[in-house]
């Protein structure tokens, strides 16, 4: 069974960094895109970043653009979100999706639970 | 960026009854339009891809239809198990966005 663990998520003072990771399994980490979404309390789902399956191509929000970079480890099957000038406007529970595709972009077919990040 | 619409944002409806919930887009999307259901304080799930193709594993009862800027969500036949919020979700173009969100409650 597919499955998506994040981690390091935490509470932080605005303009410091945070390093998110996700940890997959179960199914084959480099024939797939991989994404990051997020969800503000109470809020709805917020695209934040996304990563070809060789890294090749890289998309941010524009609300994270220059201070979020995304980047994948396919041999050790993880996906990770550097965090960099955070802003309590960034306070969210953060999701590692699966797109169910590799090179291009769909559909995201796995989530994990999610890792909290508090700015404040 | 493209914007995504939904109505109603809360539907309460009996058990059995048919719901049916919209996304419209700001601009043509072609079938790129993606239906998800997050039930409360789980994460999202995948039901309809590219606008009709249901996911593994989704009850038939859940079906999407429409393409370019209009589409839709129906539930035949709500059942107790299916309260959550339904989202749409564009990957057409960048930056990817997503609707809302449409509350389904039970009456």
């Amino acid at each position: 069974e597919a499955q998506l663990v994040e981690s390091g998520g935490g509470v932080v003072q605005p303009g410091r960094s945070l390093r998110l990771s996700c940890e997959a399994s179960g199914f084959t980490f480099d024939d797939y895109a991989m994404h990051w979404v997020r969800q503000a309390p109470g809020k709805g789902l917020e695209w934040v970043s996304g990563i070809s399956w060789n890294s090749a191509g890289v998309e941010y929000a524009d609300s994270v653009k220059g201070r979020f970079t995304i980047s994948r480890d396919n041999a050790r099957g993880s996906l990770f979100l550097q965090m960099n000038g955070l802003r309590p406007e960034d306070t969210a529970l953060y999701y590692c999706a699966k797109d169910t595709a590799f090179s291009s972009y769909a559909s995201f077919d796995v989530w994990g639970q999610g890792t909290m990040v508090a700015v404040s | 960026e493209i914007v995504l619409t939904q109505s109603p944002d809360f539907q309460s409806v009996t058990p059995k009854e048919k719901v049916t919930i919209t996304c419209r887009a700001s601009q043509s999307i072609d079938t790129s339009l993606h239906w998800y259901q997050q039930k409360p304080g789980q994460s999202p799930k995948l039901l309809i891809k590219y606008a009709s193709q249901s996911f593994s594993g989704v009850p038939s009862r859940f079906s999407g239809s429409g393409s370019g800027t209009d589409f839709t969500l129906t539930i035949n036949g709500l059942e107790a198990e299916d309260v959550a919020t339904y989202y749409c979700h564009q990957s057409r173009n960048l930056p990817f966005t997503f609707g809302p969100g449409t509350k389904v409650d039970i009456k």
